[in-house]
């Protein structure tokens, strides 16, 4: 089966650096996306990793390692509008071509 | 560039009653997908179309929920009759075949079934 495990929720202060992990186990893996959606809104796409690195996008970066079956976001310089929940999804190879399968979020609340 | 329109955002419906929702994709993403969101979780794919065809839906209660995506753009989600579990966020997402083929999500409708 697929698997997609990220930590329920998390805290942190206005200013600060924030890890979200997300650790997954799936068949036929094509891609890792993480999304941010804030409270009755869509998902906004953050960022996309194939290969295993780090990209950068301003204040979020996003770290892919396969072979871990292992991704983080790091969101640095924390603002209170950070406050939202952050979605990491796998693309997979499926029958039908491929599909997203998303995690079930973590819940970051930002504080001053 | 506008992005993913859905319709309506809420919708209140007694349990055994029909509900219909509609998706209008970004202008050239030939993929649509629906998706199911429950509080607390992840969306959950219900349908794909590549253009007018329905190339995933696996995952669709097909005893209750019907789609189509007539002419390759808009597309509708139907429910009839509804049931008490059905209550969820329906997100409507378009993509383009490009190597990423992110996906970008409308606002969703929130159905509330009573």
């Amino acid at each position: 089966g697929q698997n997609i495990d990220q930590p329920t929720e998390m805290t942190a202060t206005e200013g600060a650096i924030v890890q979200i992990n997300c650790t997954y186990q799936t068949s036929g893996f094509n891609g890792l996306f993480w999304y941010q959606q804030h409270a009755g809104e869509a998902p906004t796409f953050l960022s996309y990793n194939v290969l295993d690195g780090l990209e950068e996008k301003g204040r979020f970066s996003s770290f892919l390692s396969r072979s871990k079956g292992y991704s983080y976001l790091l969101l640095k310089e924390l603002q209170m509008k950070d406050s939202a929940s952050y979605l990491c999804a796998v693309r997979v190879y499926n029958q039908a071509g491929t599909a997203l399968i998303f995690g079930k979020g973590t819940t970051l609340s930002v504080s001053s | 560039e506008a992005g993913v329109v859905q319709s309506p955002r809420y919708k209140i419906i007694e349990k055994k009653q029909p509900v219909a929702f509609w998706c209008n994709p970004i202008s050239g993403h030939n993929t649509l997908y629906w998706y199911r969101q429950n509080l607390g979780q992840g969306p959950e794919l219900l349908i794909r179309y590549e253009n007018e065809e329905a190339v995933d839906d696996s995952q669709l209660p097909k005893d209750r929920f019907s789609a189509e995506r007539l002419k390759g753009v808009d597309s509708t989600l139907k429910i009839q009759p509804a049931e008490l579990g059905d209550s969820a966020v329906y997100l409507c997402a378009s993509s383009q075949r490009t190597r990423a083929e992110t996906q970008y999500f409308g606002p969703g409708t929130r159905l509330l079934v009573l």
